[in-house]
């Protein structure tokens, strides 16, 4: 069983400060998505990464994919409360036409105070 | 382009019941997934269905069961509801065959509670 560790599994912070997510796995992922998810919504994506030492930039947002794609991290520079919300990262492995799976990280649970 | 949409949104059920749940993909998405999430357990995949076959199955009992359309809508069917099946159940499509068949998108959920 493949799993991702995400932490850490809440965050409380001020407005204006910065965070960082994690999420490890012992398992190597052709790709991994960050996914946003508020209450009674479903994951919104992010970003997806597939190449190893890949960053992407979304505004405030900075996602790393680690060199031996089994880790990733979200980076969030001045923290606002619009990003209030659970952050979950998710593996996939060999995406094609034969069938492909997400496999969930636990989340981070993020709440941004004004 | 409209997103992935799911219906009924919330459904009751008794124990011992059944429900079907609904997903409509993203017009041109082929693939279907389907995921339940609870707070114990997290998001956990149950199925993909690609070209009505199912591709690859989670970790659940047979009364967890799916289907896919010609039109690429699918149902996902649970029978004999057990009061642990109460969870939010979304539905993912995705494009296949090109270098963007990674990416999953989700439609708002079905949230289901078995009394």
């Amino acid at each position: 069983t493949q799993l991702l560790e995400q932490s850490p599994q809440f965050l409380s912070i001020q407005e204006g400060e910065n965070l960082t997510v994690y999420c490890n796995s012992s398992s190597v992922f052709s790709s991994l998505q960050w996914y946003r998810q508020e209450p009674g919504e479903g994951p919104v994506l992010l970003v997806t990464v597939v190449t190893g030492g890949e960053v992407k930039k979304l505004k405030r947002l900075t996602f790393q994919f680690g060199d031996a794609r089994k880790d990733s991290s979200l980076h969030i520079t001045a923290a606002q409360p619009g990003d209030t919300g659970l952050y979950l990262c998710a593996g996939t492995h060999f995406p094609n036409n034969a069938g492909n799976m997400l496999t969930f990280g636990g989340g981070t649970r993020l709440m941004v105070k004004p | 382009k409209a997103g992935v949409t799911q219906t009924p949104r919330y459904l009751i059920k008794t124990r011992g019941q059944q429900v079907t749940l609904s997903c409509s993909p993203i017009s041109g998405h082929r693939s279907v997934s389907w995921y339940q999430q609870t707070p114990g357990q997290g998001l956990q995949f149950l199925f993909e269905y690609f070209s009505e076959t199912q591709r690859n199955k989670g970790n659940f009992p047979g009364r967890f069961s799916g289907r896919q359309f010609s039109n690429s809508r699918s149902e996902m069917n649970v029978s004999t509801l057990e009061l642990g099946d109460s969870a939010l159940y979304l539905c993912a499509s995705r494009r296949t065959g090109t270098l963007s068949s990674y990416e999953q998108y989700f439609g708002p959920g079905t949230r289901l509670t078995v009394t």
